[in-house]
């Protein structure tokens, strides 16, 4: 199994474009994250799904949006980036209740120039 | 929501048990603590998820006191690979209620030869 596939794994984008990070799991997870991660801090969640068609905000979710229309994807968009959007992010998926926590890709890194 | 408090850094040497303690003095009663490990240009991976006293698996050790305040995570015998930011998490197991649960800044773990 290939758990939590991110992609792609890098991207530069110039300020205002858009672009599109795609996660896909296969372990039929209900529940799929969005976080980011900037240096030397924590993981911030941005968006979350529980289910097929439904998503939510999370703690920073200006200037993404996302979407879930298949269970086993959940896509993070950037309409116009900007350079506070450079960091890793990090796509993560779990059963609805699970005693072995989230599953977590293995990163984006995005740079916003 | 339960927040965690953690150091900010560990060195250790190799072959030396590590424990790692977490204090989450307003944890509620439904909430559970888990422990994450995440290596440079890595996700963060499930370690451990524990309720109350003793979790062991192949991994490492939880010991979580009567009063539940307070958790620690035990690594037997480290090595130089055990070197990453250790996270500790408290909430409920249901992702549901738990979308606002929040990765600190973590403990980063250096171990040395």
């Amino acid at each position: 199994n290939a758990g939590v596939t991110q992609t792609p794994k890098f991207r530069v984008l110039k300020t205002g474009q858009s672009m599109t990070l795609l996660c896909a799991q296969d372990m039929n997870h209900e529940y799929m994250y969005w976080y980011r991660q900037d240096p030397g801090m924590g993981l911030r969640l941005i968006h979350y799904s529980v289910g097929e068609g439904t998503t939510a905000k999370g703690e920073v979710p200006d200037g993404y949006n996302v979407s879930r229309l298949k269970k086993q994807n959940f896509l993070l968009g950037l309409e116009s980036a900007a350079p506070s959007q450079t960091s890793v992010y990090f796509c993560a998926s779990s059963f609805a209740d699970s005693p072995y926590g989230y599953t977590f890709g293995s990163g984006t890194r995005l740079t916003v120039v | 929501l339960a927040k965690t408090t953690q150091p900010i850094s560990m060195d250790s040497y190799e072959g030396q048990e590590v424990n790692i303690t977490c204090s989450h003095n307003n944890i509620a009663t439904n909430d559970y603590i888990t422990w994450y490990q995440q290596f440079p240009s890595q996700g963060p991976r499930f370690i451990i998820q524990g309720y109350k006293t003793k979790v062991t698996n192949e991994v490492a050790s939880l010991f979580i006191p009567a009063d539940r305040k307070s958790s620690t995570l035990s690594l037997p015998r480290v090595s130089l690979s055990d070197t990453a930011v250790y996270y500790c998490l408290v909430g409920e197991r249901a992702a549901a209620n738990n979308n606002d649960m929040r990765f600190g800044a973590g403990t980063r773990l250096t171990v040395k030869p």
